[in-house]
């Protein structure tokens, strides 16, 4: 069974950084490009950044471009999002998601919640 | 990375149609064959309904089915329930980015 659980969500103060995790297990990791997604209430779903299974193309919303890094660790099955200078427009759920062909994303984490607050 | 554009909210009652538009650009919808259709409940993950603007996953019903024109891309929900309530967000692929929807809040009367 294919499952992806995200983690590492919490409280932040504007400026501030976290890093968020995406265990994935019940099928080949390094065969599929990866997602990173969030849902605003103001917002709905935006795409936020994808990665391809060797890591070789990697592209960013332009919303978090140059803030947020992108990365997978294909020995571990696990994705990851490292997030800086995080603005409240970045509060968010974040979930990360299975790319099964260009824009087919057919399993998703159950997210973890990003708040970004003083 | 302009989103693309869905009305906010569409109703019908059950066992009627409603269609829920996307419009986007020609380096989006209207440059790949590769749109897809989520589902959304409160607090729930995305659920894929619709991919390659006109192809259904497994286990979703008939009763949603995904088209394009041009520039903007449709799904179709005929027979209506009650549980087919919730967000509806399209997607296209956009060369080297994502491109979604804002959403549609499909309330079933």
């Amino acid at each position: 069974e294919v499952q992806l659980v995200e983690s590492g969500g919490g409280l932040v103060q504007p400026g501030g950084s976290l890093r968020l995790s995406c265990a994935a297990s019940g099928f080949t990791f390094d065969l599929y490009t990866l997602h990173w997604f969030r849902r605003s209430p103001g917002r709905g779903l935006e795409w936020v950044s994808y990665i391809t299974g060797s890591s070789t193309t990697i592209y960013y919303a332009d919303s978090v471009k140059g803030r947020f890094t992108i990365s997978r660790d294909n020995a571990r099955n696990s994705l990851y999002l490292q997030m800086n200078s995080l603005r409240d427009e970045d509060m968010a759920v974040y979930y990360c998601t299975r790319d099964r062909a260009t824009v087919v994303f057919d399993y998703w984490g159950q997210g973890t919640q990003v708040t970004v607050s003083s | 990375q302009s989103a693309l554009t869905q009305p906010r909210s569409v109703s019908g009652s059950p066992g009627q149609s409603v269609t829920i538009s996307c419009t986007g650009t020609s380096s989006d919808v209207g440059a790949y064959n590769y749109v897809s259709w989520y589902q959304q409940y409160p607090g729930k993950a995305p659920k894929l309904m619709t991919y390659d603007v006109t192809k259904r996953p497994s286990g979703v019903p008939d009763r949603f089915s995904g088209s394009r024109s041009g520039n903007t891309a449709s799904l179709t929900i005929s027979g209506l329930q009650a549980e087919d309530e919730a967000d509806y967000y399209c997607c296209s692929y956009g060369g080297t980015v994502v491109v979604f929807g804002g959403g549609t809040k499909l309330t079933v009367l």
